[in-house]
């Protein structure tokens, strides 16, 4: 079955930096990288995904990459803010499940 | 929000009881989802549905069952709770398999002592 790998598992950048968050995935039948943002007592969320026959892909401060010959993909955080402290997960999906990683708690440092 | 309810929000129970948690939704999604949040493990898959009466395992589906009996609401039962069951749990719904994004519950808090 699916594994994914998700590192760092804790990462602190000053306010206005930049924060990179990779995954690496086994299933190379894999087509859908979703990227969810799990904020304190609540559910995660989607933030922005990603499809396999897509490189990059951006939504104003966030974007994601992908490498399908590497099975590695990542997030960027540009300009990060305050309100950019939470739990990131990242997941791939090739049939009916979704399968995460392990997360990565971000802190972004005043 | 997507209309997804899990209840109960927060138990305690005791070792060897059963446990059934409820996820409801309102959005005819086809796809329900039981995840479990642990620290350094992120969220791993529990059981899932792909329709009514139609369920697979997951990743971590030992001491735990599901079932489905309407397209609204997924259960899952622990059946004999242990404290290795101990655990935040999620439901999610998507209504399609491929390419579409899963929505999350607000989660239930499980604590068995």
């Amino acid at each position: 079955g699916e594994n994914v790998e998700q590192h760092p598992s804790t990462l602190s950048v000053q306010e206005g930096d930049s924060a990179v968050i990779k995954c690496t995935y086994s299933d190379s039948a894999s087509n859908y990288f979703p990227w969810y943002k799990q904020e304190l007592g609540k559910g995660p969320q989607l933030i922005i995904d990603i499809r396999s026959n897509v490189g990059e892909k951006k939504d104003q401060r966030i974007a994601v990459t992908l490498n399908k010959t590497a099975k590695h993909f990542s997030l960027h955080i540009t300009e990060t803010q305050p309100e950019d402290s939470a739990v990131y997960f990242c997941a791939a999906s090739g049939d009916d499940k979704i399968i995460f990683g392990k997360g990565t708690r971000l802190h972004i440092l005043p | 929000d997507a209309g997804i309810t899990q209840s109960p929000r927060h138990k305690v129970t005791e070792t060897g009881t059963p446990v059934t948690l409820r996820c409801h939704q309102t959005e005819n999604h086809r796809y329900m989802y039981w995840y479990r949040q642990d620290p350094g493990h992120g969220l791993r898959l529990i059981h899932y549905s792909y329709g009514v009466k139609d369920t697979d395992k997951g990743e971590v589906s030992d001491g735990y069952s599901v079932s489905r009996s309407k397209t609204e609401d997924f259960l899952l039962t622990l059946e004999s709770a242990t404290s290795s069951q101990t655990s935040v749990y999620f439901c999610a719904i998507r209504d399609q398999w491929e390419l579409t994004e899963a929505f999350f519950g607000q989660g239930t808090r499980l604590t068995v002592v």
